[in-house]
This record gives C-alpha cells, sequence and structure tokens, in this order.
C-alpha cells in the first residue's frame, strides 16, 4: 500500500516570501498529482508529474523518481495562494492523497 | 461543492466478461475526460467529452470499449468483452473548459482487474 507522507502540515508565510512544500511516497508511481483546495472549494488539479519539472506561472513541481519525492514551489507568494496543497500519487490503486498543507500567506 | 464521483470503487470480473463505470462530473462542468492508468505508466486519455459530444476519442480501443453521456451530465464507460490488459484504474475527470491545460478535477479512480 502506498503511503503519501506531505510536510509541513501547516505553514504561515509573509507575501512575496519563496515557498516550498514536500512530498514523499513509499512505493513505486507512475505520476503524482500536486492539487489545489481553498476552503469551501472542490480540488483542483495543478500539476501531473511523471518526471523532471514543470511550470505554471508561479507554481514550480519537481519530482525525484528514484528518492520517491517531489516538491512544489510556489515563488513570490501572495495572500491568495492561501489553501491546503495536496500531493496525491498515481498508482495501480488509484490515486494515494497526502493530507495536505495548509498554507497561509499573510499580507 | 462536491467533487467528481465514481462508482464502483473496485471491479473484479473475468476476460470475456463486461463491466461498465459511472462517472458524474462537477455541476455545470462541461467536459468530461476519461483516463486508463496501467500500472507502471502514466493516465492515457481514452475520451474526452464536450457537454454530450466526443472531442477526442482517438485512443479509446473502439473494438471493446464505448462511452456515452447522452445528456452532457453523467457519463458511462464500457468494456466488452473485457481482455486481461483492461486491468487499470479508470479516472474520470472534469472542468468548466474545453482545452487540455483547463484544470481538471479528478474523481478517485475505478480500479478494475480482469482475471
Amino acid at each position: 500500500k502506498n503511503e503519501v507522507e506531505q510536510s509541513p502540515q501547516n505553514l504561515t508565510a509573509q507575501e512575496g516570501e519563496f515557498i516550498t512544500i514536500n512530498c514523499s511516497y513509499s512505493v513505486g508511481i507512475s505520476a503524482l498529482h500536486w492539487l489545489q483546495q481553498h476552503p469551501g472549494g472542490g480540488i483542483v488539479s495543478l500539476f501531473m508529474l511523471s518526471s523532471g519539472k514543470k511550470k505554471h506561472g508561479r507554481l514550480i513541481a519537481t519530482i525525484n523518481i528514484q528518492e520517491k519525492h517531489s516538491s512544489l514551489h510556489i515563488t513570490a507568494s501572495h495572500p491568495r495562494d492561501s489553501a491546503v496543497y495536496i500531493c496525491a500519487a498515481f498508482n495501480a490503486d488509484g490515486l494515494t492523497f497526502g493530507k495536505g498543507t495548509h498554507l497561509i500567506i499573510q499580507p | 461543492e462536491a467533487g467528481v464521483a465514481q462508482s464502483p470503487r473496485y471491479k473484479i470480473i473475468e476476460k470475456r466478461q463486461s463491466v461498465a463505470f459511472w462517472c458524474n462530473p462537477i455541476s455545470g462542468h462541461a467536459t468530461l475526460y476519461w483516463y486508463q492508468q496501467i500500472l507502471g505508466q502514466g493516465p492515457k486519455l481514452l475520451i474526452q467529452f464536450q457537454n454530450n459530444g466526443v472531442v477526442d476519442d482517438s485512443q479509446l480501443p473502439k473494438d471493446r470499449f464505448s462511452a456515452e453521456r447522452l445528456k452532457g451530465v453523467d457519463s458511462t464507460l464500457k468494456i466488452q468483452p473485457a481482455k486481461l490488459e483492461d486491468s487499470a484504474v479508470y479516472l474520470c475527470a472534469s472542468s468548466t473548459g474545453a482545452l487540455r491545460t483547463d484544470t481538471q478535477y479528478f474523481g478517485p479512480g475505478t480500479r478494475l482487474t480482469v482475471l
């Protein structure tokens, strides 16, 4: 059974700071999702990664398959980035979700 | 807001049997996707609907797979007859827009095992 661990669980930062959220998983996967969930909102897929790195605006996601580790970075963070960020790993069991990182960006 | 719903979560069948999966997208989402994820591979798009019309079904094995979204809301994906190589997780996703780059919301998936 795949276990997905995220760190930190909670993160409060000031506007403009560089943010890093980490995700580790225990078994081999075929792809990893980074998801975003706003209070009261549904889950939105930010990235789907199989290898390397992807960038979309101020968001960057990287994955190291050998180390079973992925990171989500936010540059020039903004209060609207405040949300729960969840990593979810694809394998034969479907999507295994991490518990999420609750990010608060203060103005 | 409810997410994308899929059922069943797990299904085990023997080869040559038929199986159907159901997906209910987020309310108001015009675009619906079915993906197949085989162990060791990334998800592969099977079919994309825009409302009740098919946008892309180029990777759907049409000799055995079929999908419909008759009223432009929920969708069913059928396999008839199933083969061993159809064992996979079948994911449904929906989005408001029609572009592949539009944010997609995923359901929990249905894991199919064909014996």
